[in-house]
This record gives structure tokens, sequence and C-alpha cells, in this order.
């Protein structure tokens, strides 16, 4: 079945430490992008990637990177720059405009 | 006018009443309109979409009605089960944009 797969589920992160999340697509969508979910709040983007070896900051770019070295593949690394980093960490895809996105599960990052 | 404003923030309905969510948006470039729903520690995943040259839209229970003078979406949500409980965003995209802009999210709560 094609879908998204994040990992891990679950995450956790001294203070100080870079952590990479994984995201993995098998739907040959050329879109991919990551979100940020603080609890009972909505989606805020951090960077996102149109083509391979191509990626844009989001609204929320600071204390993050990315890479996209393959059209499956967009790992976050959340940097020790990164303040807050304590979060649900969200990775989607899509086809291109009128598709809609396709989410992962996500990953729960938690600093300790 | 890249926002999309969703009110309510909560919403309690009885089993079996007809929860209405409501979106807002400013740029009339939009024209791509999701709703996405999403249960606690999972990702969204896409409910229903509608185009503007149509004023509803039903797949099963949820309806989208679309008001284009107004710049106004709802989602309805027909004899509403307490399965249906979760948090519902609203989004908007242009033609040729990569990206969605998403509403706040509404948390629904259906009571037995």
């Amino acid at each position: 079945d094609g879908g998204i797969t994040q990992s891990p589920k679950y995450l956790f992160r001294k203070e100080g430490q870079n952590v990479t999340l994984s995201c993995e697509q098998n739907l040959n969508h050329d879109a991919m992008y990551w979100y940020r979910q603080d609890p009972g709040q909505g989606l805020r983007l951090i960077y996102y990637s149109q083509i391979v070896n191509d990626f844009q900051k989001g609204d929320i770019a600071e204390g993050y990177s990315v890479s996209r070295e393959k059209k499956e593949s967009f790992p976050l690394t959340v940097t020790s720059a990164q303040k807050n980093p304590t979060a649900f960490y969200l990775c989607a895809s899509s086809m291109g405009f009128g598709y809609g996105y396709t989410f992962g599960s996500g990953t729960r990052l938690t600093v300790v | 006018q890249q926002q999309v404003k969703q009110s309510p923030q909560s919403l309690i309905v009885q089993k079996g009443g007809i929860p209405i969510i409501n979106c807002a948006y400013e740029n009339t470039a939009f024209d791509y309109f999701p709703w996405y729903q999403q249960f606690p520690g999972k990702g969204p995943a896409l409910l229903i979409a509608i185009r503007p040259d149509v004023s509803e839209k039903k797949e099963g229970r949820f309806t989208i009605s679309f008001n284009k003078s107004a710049k106004q979406f709802s989602l309805h949500i027909m004899d509403s089960q307490p399965g249906d409980s979760a948090t519902y965003f609203c989004a908007a995209s242009m033609l040729g944009a990569q990206k969605l802009v998403f509403g706040q999210g509404t948390r629904l709560t259906i009571n037995p």
C-alpha cells in the first residue's frame, strides 16, 4: 500500500542534541512538507520541497534543517538552536495542486 | 490575505446533531478547499474537498457548502456519531501554489 512512513513514532532528546526525524513516501509525489503541531494548536509549516535538491523555508524554519536527496525521502533535523522543540511533527506529501496532502502518522518529540 | 479563519475553536454536539464548522478567506485566487480530519495522536486525513464552481458537495454524512460571494465555506456532519469526535481543519490553495493554507482547527466532541 502506498503511503507516508514517519519514524520513530516517539523520540526523546536531551537538551543540546540534534535529532533527525525520518519521512519516506512511496506515492511518487513530487512535493513534501514538514509541519509542527503543538497541543491544541494548528499546523505550522517548517519546510517544504517541490523537487529533489530544492527546498524552501516555511513559517517557522529557525532551528530546523532539511535535505531532499531522493524523491522518496525528506528528513527533518531538529537542531540544538531550536529553543522549544517538544511538539508533534507531521510530514506530508502532495502530487501537486488540487490533490491535497497525504500526511504521515507523526513523530512526537520530547526534550528531556 | 493568505489566512483562512476557522470557527468555532471547539464544538460540543449531541449524537445525531448536525455540527457546522465555518471557514472564511480573503484571497479570491483560492480555488481549492479541502477539509481534514485528525484523531488524537494521528496525522490529518483528507475528508472532502470542493472547488468554487459548485456550491455544495456531499460525501456520505459529510457536506461542504461553499459561498463564493461571501468567501466562506463550511463543513456539515449529518447524523453525527461519537466516532466523529476529532479535530477538523479547513484549508485553501490556489492554482500554481504548492502549499495549502490551513485554518486553526476545530475540536469537535460528539456526546453519546
